[in-house]
């Protein structure tokens, strides 16, 4: 059985700061691999993806992750955070069928 | 950008009464999904649709039923709601067409129902 895990609920970063969110997922062949974000009151976001080749994926807003298969791992990454970046991130995994979702990452930004 | 839609936004409902979510997309997308949400959580699969005139049930075993006669419709019902209906419920589509099926999902904003 497919699943994903993000073992943060809740991350605080200051404005212009680094981000990091983790993301392990379990999946029996080559998983696809998916970061979207949710703003409050609102359906998810795609951020980016993963299907083949470069392990380093570019998405939107300046995001980026990493695909380590050694590790199981989907770590989303950022360089500088703005306050706007303050949503729910969440991790997915799936083939051609049905998507896992993680329980999702929420990011608070301060000043 | 993807364009699904889904009403009503928020519904504030009686225990007991019948209830659909509409969700609509124009991509012309095959496969579209129902997911319930609620805070703090993952997402969970309820109900998803190949085609038209194609249903399956999800992971999350739901109360709900769903239908799909045209291919950018998929409604959402419930016969009598209660109190434990009371989540946020999202619609999503994805395009299965034109070689390798790779599930990229499209969501909508939400319907967030609460059931008193």
């Amino acid at each position: 059985a497919q699943s994903v895990t993000q073992p943060d609920i809740h991350i605080t970063v200051s404005e212009g700061a680094s981000l990091e969110l983790r993301c392990n997922y379990s999946y029996g062949a080559t998983p696809y691999l998916f970061w979207y974000v949710q703003s409050p009151g609102q359906g998810l976001q795609l951020l980016l993806k993963y299907f083949s080749g470069d392990t380093l994926v570019q998405g939107i807003k300046g995001f980026e992750a990493e695909f380590k298969r050694s590790q199981s791992s989907f770590n989303l990454r950022k360089p500088s955070v703005h306050w706007s970046d303050a949503a729910e991130y969440f991790c997915a995994v799936g083939g051609n069928e049905k998507l896992t979702f993680g329980t999702g990452t929420r990011l608070t930004i301060i000043p | 950008e993807a364009d699904i839609y889904q009403t009503p936004r928020y519904l504030v409902i009686g225990t007991g009464k019948k209830i659909t979510l509409e969700c609509s997309q124009t991509m012309g997308h095959d496969k579209m999904y129902w997911y319930q949400q609620d805070p703090g959580m993952e997402l969970h699969l309820i109900h998803y649709s190949y085609g038209v005139n194609s249903t399956e049930k999800g992971d999350l075993s739901s109360e709900s039923t769903v239908s799909r006669i045209r291919t950018e419709h998929f409604p959402l019902t419930l016969e009598s709601a209660r109190p434990s209906h009371t989540s946020q419920y999202l619609c999503a589509s994805s395009d299965q067409t034109g070689g390798i099926a790779k599930n990229i999902q499209y969501f909508g904003a939400g319907t967030r129902l609460s059931v008193l």
